[in-house]
């Protein structure tokens, strides 16, 4: 079955910095990739996805980055700020059976 | 949008009773849905899915048994603890789909469940 894996597994960054969580998969059928924020005991919250037919895909301050050769995919967020500090999660999934398989979190901390 | 409804949001019970969770699709029928634990600071381990009218599947290491998931109708599934432990306490979310084509997974609010 699908494995994600998810690095670093905590992150601090001064407010205004990038931040960069990477991912790697190994069901090379996986063609589903979306990205979670998850708060403290409430459920996760669809930050940005991509699927295998694009390499990148960008929504203001959010970037995911897909690498389909290496099976790798990769958040960034610019100008971090206060109020993005979370968990977040990074997910791949298969179109046919679609389980939805989770990377294990990075715990993200923006300092002001 | 799509909108999951999961009741009831916390639960407390005694070791050894049981405890039913529901998942709700409630403005589109789904076809699968899929039912996740999360213990404390850990990420959604996906337990089984579910597929209306048929059986559940589940993953490695989860006992059939003791998680029984009910999937009568496209917009219902259920979770059902059975013979509940302490080590069962965990928060439990469910999420669903609409179609095979649809990326698109809706997760419900999750069930924090208090085995005592």
């Amino acid at each position: 079955g699908e494995n994600v894996e998810q690095h670093p597994s905590t992150l601090s960054v001064q407010e205004g910095d990038s931040a960069v969580i990477k991912c790697t998969y190994s069901d090379s059928a996986s063609n589903y990739f979306p990205w979670y924020k998850q708060e403290l005991g409430k459920r996760p919250q669809l930050i940005i996805d991509i699927r295998s037919n694009v390499g990148e895909k960008k929504d203001q301050r959010i970037a995911v980055t897909l690498n389909k050769t290496a099976k790798h995919f990769s958040l960034h967020i610019t100008e971090t700020q206060p109020e993005d500090s979370a968990v977040y999660f990074c997910a791949a999934s298969t179109g046919s059976q679609g389980n939805l398989i989770f990377g294990k979190g990075t715990k993200l901390s923006v300092k002001p | 949008g799509a909108v999951v409804s999961q009741h009831p949001s916390r639960v407390i019970c005694k070791s050894g009773t049981s405890v039913k969770i529901e998942c709700r699709s409630l403005d589109f029928q789904a076809t699968t849905m899929f039912w996740y634990r999360q213990f404390p600071k850990q990420s959604l381990m996906l337990m089984a899915t579910s597929n209306e009218g048929s059986k559940a599947t589940y993953e490695q290491g989860v006992e059939k048994d003791k998680f029984l998931i009910n999937h009568a109708s496209l917009t219902l599934s259920t979770l059902t603890v059975t013979s509940a432990h302490p080590e069962d306490s965990s928060f439990y979310i469910c999420s669903a789909r609409k179609d095979s084509l649809n990326y698109g997974y809706t997760f419900g609010s999750g069930t924090r469940l208090t085995v005592v």
